[in-house]
């Protein structure tokens, strides 16, 4: 399994461009989520998913969109690039461990600056 | 409001020196533990989990955390540091019913060889 894919790794844009940041999973998890990593703030949850068709909104929704179209898939949408969404972000996915938990598997990161 | 605490921003230890990091959590309920590790570069990887059971948890790389109920704690441990286990480090909670985390601000670790 690749586990959890992200794409790009890197992107520079400019203030008021749009981009989607791409995120795949090959486990089967039901659960997916989207982070954003600011230095000394730890990750903060901007939204997550429950299955396919089925999302809502985490810490800090504000300035992005998702959509949930297959249980693979889960991207994330930037409209409008403002330079507070310079970030590390990270997408996750998580299954029930043995009924007692979810354990969430992270991917390998986008690094977003806006300029 | 549900808060995860780590005591540490950056902690400096030479190879072979023991390491703990202090994690406190603020939540009401019966709560799920983790510690995460992110190498120079690369993403979260699960270093060890607490859902229920024996309080100390022992993970990968020599890790090991103990949970302490009265406390609202969960430190992670290792007797002997590598270089290779410079690294920041993440301690994250979640309540038993639920399956969102809540991070704590990291620890970075840096181990002088």
């Amino acid at each position: 399994n690749a586990g959890v894919t992200q794409t790009p790794k890197f992107r520079i844009l400019k203030i008021g461009q749009s981009m989607t940041l791409q995120c795949t999973q090959d486990m089967n998890h039901n659960y997916m989520y989207w982070y954003r990593q600011d230095p000394g703030m730890g990750l903060k949850l901007i939204y997550y998913s429950v299955g396919a068709g089925i999302t809502d909104k985490g810490e800090v929704p504000n300035g992005y969109n998702v959509s949930r179209s297959t249980t693979e898939d889960f991207p994330l949408r930037l409209e409008l690039a403002a330079p507070s969404q310079t970030s590390v972000y990270f997408c996750a996915s998580s299954y029930r461990d043995r009924g007692r938990g979810e354990t969430q598997y992270f991917g390998p990161g986008t690094r977003l600056l806006v300029l | 409001a549900q808060s995860v605490s780590q005591h540490n921003h950056h902690v400096i230890l030479s190879e072979a020196a023991s390491l703990e990091l202090g994690c406190n959590y603020s939540y009401g309920g019966t709560v799920n533990l983790f510690w995460y590790v992110q190498y120079p570069g690369q993403h979260l990887q699960l270093l060890l989990k607490y859902f229920s059971g024996d309080p100390l948890v022992k993970g990968i790389k020599g890790f090991e955390a103990e949970f302490i109920k009265s406390k609202f704690s969960f430190n992670l441990r290792k007797p002997s540091v590598q270089w290779s286990d410079t690294a920041e480090y993440f301690c994250a909670v979640t309540l038993s019913n639920d399956y969102k985390l809540s991070f704590g601000a990291g620890t970075t670790v840096t181990v002088r060889a």
